[in-house]
This record gives structure tokens, sequence and C-alpha cells, in this order.
């Protein structure tokens, strides 16, 4: 059974904070790691598929780093506003497997 | 289509009552997945189609749960003899490529399904 945690489970920050979550994966046969925001009633929104040790990805005021030898990836938000509230999912995948196990996400709330 | 489309977007069954669920991914997507998402938990792996083959229904939990692609476009997750432990919200993703998991999902807007 493949573990992959999330933290925090929840978050609760002031517009124009930054804030960064974590999630922890199993550190052999790595394949690549994806990060989806999830917004209530809409789709999980694709933001980063990551697949090397060291990667680091950017998109306007959210970023995610990796690290494969540890098992662990970081996603920032800097200067949080109230459109980023949603759930953070991060999944990893292992060589060999098309699917993917998620993570149970962790729930962003910006309070303006 | 411009996205992945999932209908109906909320079902209620009666427990026992049949369900099917439909999902139309975008068109030309070779990969097909179906996910489910119990309350409180992350999504999880049903079965997945590379064109009309099923290649992996491992994580069906039971032979209650059927999925087919026919002809390799519209898919359908059907729920025979509902139970209330099948209330979730049931994602349906596609992607572009057989190597799905390197390069990601595009995702529906699920259907949640609620077994009274």
């Amino acid at each position: 059974i493949l573990n992959v945690e999330q933290s925090p489970q929840s978050l609760h920050v002031q517009e124009g904070d930054s804030t960064n979550f974590t999630c922890s994966f199993p550190s052999s046969n790595f394949y690549a790691l994806h990060w989806y925001r999830w917004e209530t009633a809409k789709s999980p929104e694709a933001l980063f598929v990551m697949t090397l040790n060291g990667d680091e990805k950017k998109k306007g005021r959210i970023s995610a780093t990796l690290n494969t030898k540890e098992g662990y990836s970081y996603l920032y938000i800097k200067g949080s506003q109230p459109e980023d509230s949603a759930t953070y999912l991060c999944a990893f995948s292992r060589g060999g497997y098309q699917k993917v196990t998620f993570g149970t996400g962790t729930k962003l709330q910006v309070i303006p | 289509g411009a996205g992945v489309s999932q209908s109906p977007r909320y079902k209620v069954a009666k427990r026992g009552q049949d369900v099917a669920l439909r999902c139309d991914p975008i068109s030309g997507h070779v990969s097909l997945f179906w996910y489910q998402q119990a309350l409180g938990q992350g999504p999880e792996f049903l079965t997945y189609f590379q064109n009309e083959a099923q290649l992996d229904k491992s994580g069906l939990p039971s032979d209650r749960f059927f999925a087919e692609r026919p002809e390799g476009s519209v898919s359908t997750l059907k729920i025979q003899r509902t139970q209330q432990e099948d209330s979730a919200v049931y994602l349906c993703a596609s992607s572009l490529r057989r190597d799905s998991s390197y390069y990601g999902y595009t995702f529906g807007s699920g259907t949640r399904l609620t077994v009274v």
C-alpha cells in the first residue's frame, strides 16, 4: 500500500500572507508527482507534474519543489488571494504504473 | 469537447438501485481513468482504459462495479445494487498520452452519488 501524506489537513490564512504545504510519498521507484487545485463545484485543475529530483516549477504566485530522494514536495503560495481558496491535492506515481495515488489534500481558506 | 464532461452531476439512488455514470473525455484522449472520492479522503483509483482496452481494474471495490469504454471515447461506470458505502464523488480523468502519469490528467467535475 502506497502512503501519500499531506500536511496540514487544513489552513486558514489572511489575504496577502504567504503559505506552504507538504506532500510526503515513498522515495523508492519514483516516477512522477502531480499537484492539483480543486475548487468547490469545479474540476480538479492540474498545477504541476514533476519528474526530476530537485525540480522547481512556478505558475504565477504558486511554486513547487521536489525531493525524490527523501520523498517530499512543497507547494508555496506567495501573497495568498481569496481566489486561492481550494483543496490542494498531490498525487504520486511509481514506475510502470499509469495510475496515481492521491493524498487526502490540504484545504486552504484565504480570509479577505 | 473543451473539457472532460461527466453526467449526471448529482445522483441520489435508493439502496439496491443500479446506477450508470457517464464520462465524455476530451476528443482524442487515449487514456481514461475513474477515481472514487469518499468524504474526507483523497481520490482512490478504480479503473483505467487505454482506448477501448481496460488495462487495470484492480481498484474496483466489488463485482457490483463495472466500467466500459466500447469505442474508445465515452466511458460508463455502472454500479449494481448500490449500497450506502458507495456514496462518494466519482471523478473521471483523461489524458492525451499513453504515459499519463508522466504528463498529468484533465479531470471532469465529478458525479456526486448519494445512496439513501
